[in-house]
């Protein structure tokens, strides 16, 4: 199979740092994805990584460790509307066939 | 707003029925591809279609068929509803990047209710 695990659920305080974890079996794999997706919405894309090192992108940085099948999403400075759920991806075979994991629901606190 | 465009928003049928649910990709783009995500499950991939072709199948049910048609669109049929197939079904789009599918942009989605 090509499992993608995160964790299930998060919760952080405003204005802080928080990080998600995703790992993905690494057979076939040729990229990450993460997305953030809000209740009854569509996911929205955040970044996208094939090489190994890591990607800012403003308050979201993505990392990516091929050898390792490891990624994670960085978000700074935290703010109340980043509460949604983190969707992980992983991009099989060059054919567009994304796996999924089941998503990090990030709750911000104030 | 994505560039993908889904219809309709929402639907509402009966057990047994049929449905279908159609998708323009953005501008450019050859690559479409169907997603189910139920309640208590992540985005499940069901099919892709590249230029009119199907290209990849996942975990799609054999009562549901899709096609692309010479402008790009797509539909996706689902029949012999059941209330299990109450779902959130994306159209995502993306194009190539040296000969590897490319970031994919996901429509608002159609969300199915079947009583």
């Amino acid at each position: 199979g090509q499992n993608i695990d995160q964790p299930t659920e998060m919760t952080a305080t405003e204005g802080a740092i928080v990080q998600i974890n995703c790992t993905y079996q690494t057979s076939g794999f040729n990229g990450l994805f993460w997305y953030q997706q809000h209740a009854g919405e569509a996911p929205t894309f955040l970044s996208y990584n094939v090489l190994d090192g890591l990607e800012e992108k403003g308050r979201f940085s993505s990392f990516l460790s091929r050898s390792k099948g490891y990624s994670y999403l960085l978000l700074k400075e935290l703010q109340m509307k980043d509460s949604a759920s983190y969707l992980c991806a992983a991009l099989y075979n060059q054919g567009g066939k994304l796996i999924f994991g089941q998503g990090t629901e990030l709750s911000v606190k104030p | 707003d994505s560039g993908v465009t889904q219809t309709p928003k929402h639907l509402i049928t009966a057990t047994g029925q049929r449905v279908t649910l159609r998708c323009s990709p953005r501008s450019g783009d050859l690559s479409v591809y169907w997603y189910q995500q139920s309640l208590d499950q992540g985005l499940q991939f069901l099919i892709q279609y590249y230029n009119g072709e199907e290209r990849a199948k996942g975990n799609i049910l054999e009562r549901f068929s899709a096609q692309q048609f010479p402008d790009l669109h797509s539909e996706l049929n689902l029949s012999s509803l059941e209330l299990g197939d109450s779902a959130l079904y994306f159209c995502a789009s993306s194009g190539l990047l040296a000969g590897v599918a490319d970031t994919q942009y996901f429509g608002p989605g159609t969300r199915l209710t079947v009583l």
